[in-house]
């Protein structure tokens, strides 16, 4: 069965220090993969989205970058972080060729910028 | 802007109540998507309604869709105090298909 793993849980960073937020899926080849963040008691935003290594697409203009290494592992940068960083991280996945399909969520990483 | 809008934004009945959500949204679709997301977790998909499909159930759950009206509907039947979470529509978009757009979310509050 496919699994997604997302970290870490809480991140604690101070103002202008870098990021990384890893996330990996397991038991599937060629996944979509997607992170999302989410503000306190608000909607999902979507920020980036790949269909395949190093093909990836910003939905958002910010100070954050995605990259995909390998074919099941996205990861979520920053080089220095704002205070609107804050929220909630999302990574999540879909199986290649259910391009509208139901999307799976990996438990997020909570980042707190102070 | 988001694809899809929630309305309550937040809404606490009691156990055994049913509770009613609904979802507006602006473009065509292919299918609508009900996510459920318990706080601090991530989101759990619960039902998918496509776009030639009025209603469809899953246990306690009822799904509708209007595409004339843009609208789909979340009924939860006899609420649990396990229930309480925030729900989400969602729905793919045409172009590409690759992106999935959520809506603010209703806040769901059931007392036991």
């Amino acid at each position: 069965s496919q699994t997604i793993h997302q970290w870490p849980a809480t991140l604690v960073q101070p103002v202008g220090s870098p990021l990384s937020l890893e996330c990996t899926v397991e038991g599937t080849s060629n996944p979509n993969l997607y992170w999302y963040r989410q503000a306190a008691g608000r909607g999902l935003q979507l920020l980036f989205y790949s269909i395949g290594i190093d093909q990836i697409s910003s939905e958002v203009p910010q100070n954050l970058s995605a990259s995909r290494p390998q074919d099941r592992q996205f990861i979520l940068s920053s080089k220095k972080l704002l205070l609107s960083d804050s929220g909630f991280y999302l990574c999540a996945w879909r199986p290649p060729g259910l391009s509208t399909g139901e999307l799976f969520f990996g438990e997020g990483s909570r980042l707190t910028v102070l | 802007s988001q694809q899809g809008e929630e309305d309550p934004q937040a809404l606490s009945i009691q156990e055994g109540e049913n509770a009613t959500m609904n979802c507006s949204y602006k473009t065509s679709i292919n299918n609508l998507q009900w996510y459920r997301q318990n706080s601090g977790r991530g989101l759990v998909h619960l039902i998918l309604i496509r776009s030639n499909e009025r209603e469809k159930h899953s246990g306690r759950l009822r799904v509708t869709l209007d595409t004339s009206k843009k609208s789909s509907s979340l009924l939860i039947t006899a609420s649990r105090a396990a229930d309480t979470a925030s729900y989400f529509c969602a729905t793919p978009t045409n172009t590409g298909g690759f992106k999935t757009i959520f809506g603010a979310g209703t806040r769901l509050f059931v007392k036991a």
